[in-house]
């Protein structure tokens, strides 16, 4: 079954906690995002990674962190210093980020709740 | 800065009616438009649209862009209550997705 996952469904942050998004893909895509999603405002982009051991920022990375130590995997940390970080949050991936045809396949999302 | 505007924000229709949603962008070096419908959870796939004056057609959906206009439309017809959702529409400019806000549609019975 191929396909984008993630975990956890939902996720409770105390304060000052750092916590950690998994997403997962089995799509063989190169590049692979982060995005933030809040009432009324659409799809943000937090991070984004066209290949394995690089990534960019994106529009709101304050007070995330990312890894891509892997072609599958593109965990994000919602580390202390953001200070709002309660919304619903999408992992994305694409066959080639570089490319103009490009879609982008979401996973199911997490939403973060803070305590 | 790269801008994705969506109208209305909402919308609240009759199953049966048709609807028509609409997307403007202001985006550097434009390379295609998508639209999404977004139902609990992951953003589905519906269109993506390169070229201006040719629709994309999918049942009872379809969609067209126009590049002068820097806009596009998607058309749902014979509304059901399975279409009830945010459709969400998106511009590749030159590295990156912008969304724009999406639009609420609510299909009562």
């Amino acid at each position: 079954d191929g396909g984008i996952t993630q975990s956890p469904k939902y996720l409770f942050r105390k304060e000052g906690q750092n916590v950690t998004l998994s997403c997962e893909q089995n799509l063989n895509h190169d590049a692979m995002y982060w995005y933030r999603q809040d009432p009324g405002q659409g799809l943000r982009l937090i991070y984004y990674s066209q290949i394995v051991n690089d990534f960019q920022k994106g529009d709101i990375a304050e007070g995330y962190s990312v890894s891509r130590e892997k072609k599958e995997s593109f965990p994000l940390t919602v580390t202390s210093a953001q200070k709002n970080p309660t919304a619903f949050y999408l992992c994305a991936s694409s066959i080639d980020g570089g490319s103009w045809k490009e879609t982008q396949y979401f996973g199911p999302g997490t939403r973060l709740l803070v305590l | 800065e790269d801008k994705v505007v969506q109208s209305p924000l909402s919308l609240v229709v009759h199953e049966g009616d048709t609807v028509t949603l609409n997307c403007s962008y202001e985006v550097t070096n434009f390379r295609s438009l998508l639209w999404y419908k977004q139902e609990k959870k992951a953003p589905t796939f519906l269109f993506m649209l390169t070229s201006s004056g040719i629709e994309k057609k999918s049942g009872r959906l379809s969609s067209i862009l126009d590049k002068k206009e820097l806009s596009s439309i998607l058309n749902i017809t014979a509304t059901q209550t399975g279409d009830s959702a945010i459709y969400l529409c998106a511009v590749k400019g030159a590295q990156k997705l912008v969304f724009g806000q999406g639009t609420r549609l609510t299909i009562n019975p």
